[in-house]
């Protein structure tokens, strides 16, 4: 089972900042936030992730709580291209072998609207 | 730089028959994952391998599936004597296997339909 908690849907206003949250409160000492977003029946599209420290790159910024228990991917200026379910997922630090699946949850379906 | 490449991208087979799910990983990437995806349903980890190792078969049907990532050539999924309940998209994964994190990249999969 997924070790993160995500509100089904959200909606967003095309060009502004579409915030969705993520609770991981169970989270470990070793185990990192990553997101992941699917584009109708794309792929899953990797966007960032992060351990502790908030984390920024061409796509989106990462913001994790200080206690770690939850976080918020931000996209600063939606567009319709961003519509999309979004997955947050916890995943333990690599350290070679063993398992290492990512769980996907239900996800956020992101809805831009024009 | 090519990414996750998958093949082919739409197969159609009648009960019974065999699927083959092609994976070509990232250049420079060793590990590769598969993923199921059920209609209306999120994805389902099947299984991870390295070069000729299955590291992690944890997600895969006990019969009828199998996977191998041989020394030379991609990835492949095996389906054997398909069932209309195995119609779904196959994702494919790869990763550098780097320590720390190891971020594993899609590719835009296979969507197998049984007739």
């Amino acid at each position: 089972d997924a070790k993160t908690t995500q509100p089904p849907s959200m909606d967003c206003a095309e060009g502004r900042a579409a915030n969705l949250p993520c609770n991981h409160s169970t989270i470990s000492g070793n185990e990192y936030v990553y997101w992941y977003r699917q584009i109708h029946s794309q792929g899953p599209q990797y966007i960032i992730h992060g351990l502790k420290n908030n984390e920024t790159n061409e796509m989106a910024s990462l913001i994790i709580t200080e206690d770690r228990k939850s976080s918020t991917l931000i996209l600063p200026h939606a567009t319709l291209r961003d519509t999309a379910v979004y997955y947050c997922i916890v995943r333990p630090f690599y350290s070679g072998g063993g398992a290492d699946g990512l769980t996907f949850g239900k996800g956020t379906h992101l809805i831009i609207q024009p | 730089n090519a990414g996750v490449m998958q093949n082919p991208r739409h197969l159609v087979r009648r009960r019974g028959q065999e699927a083959r799910l092609r994976c070509s990983p990232m250049k420079g990437h060793s590990h590769v994952y598969w993923y199921r995806q059920l209609p209306e349903e999120g994805l389902k980890f099947m299984v991870y391998l390295q070069k000729e190792n299955i590291i992690d078969e944890s997600g895969m049907p006990k019969e009828r599936f199998s996977a191998e990532f041989p020394k030379e050539g991609p990835s492949i999924l095996r389906i054997q004597q398909v069932v209309r309940g195995d119609s779904a998209a196959y994702f494919c994964a790869s990763s550098s296997g780097t320590s720390g994190t190891d971020t594993q990249y899609f590719g835009p999969g296979t969507r197998l339909t049984v007739l």
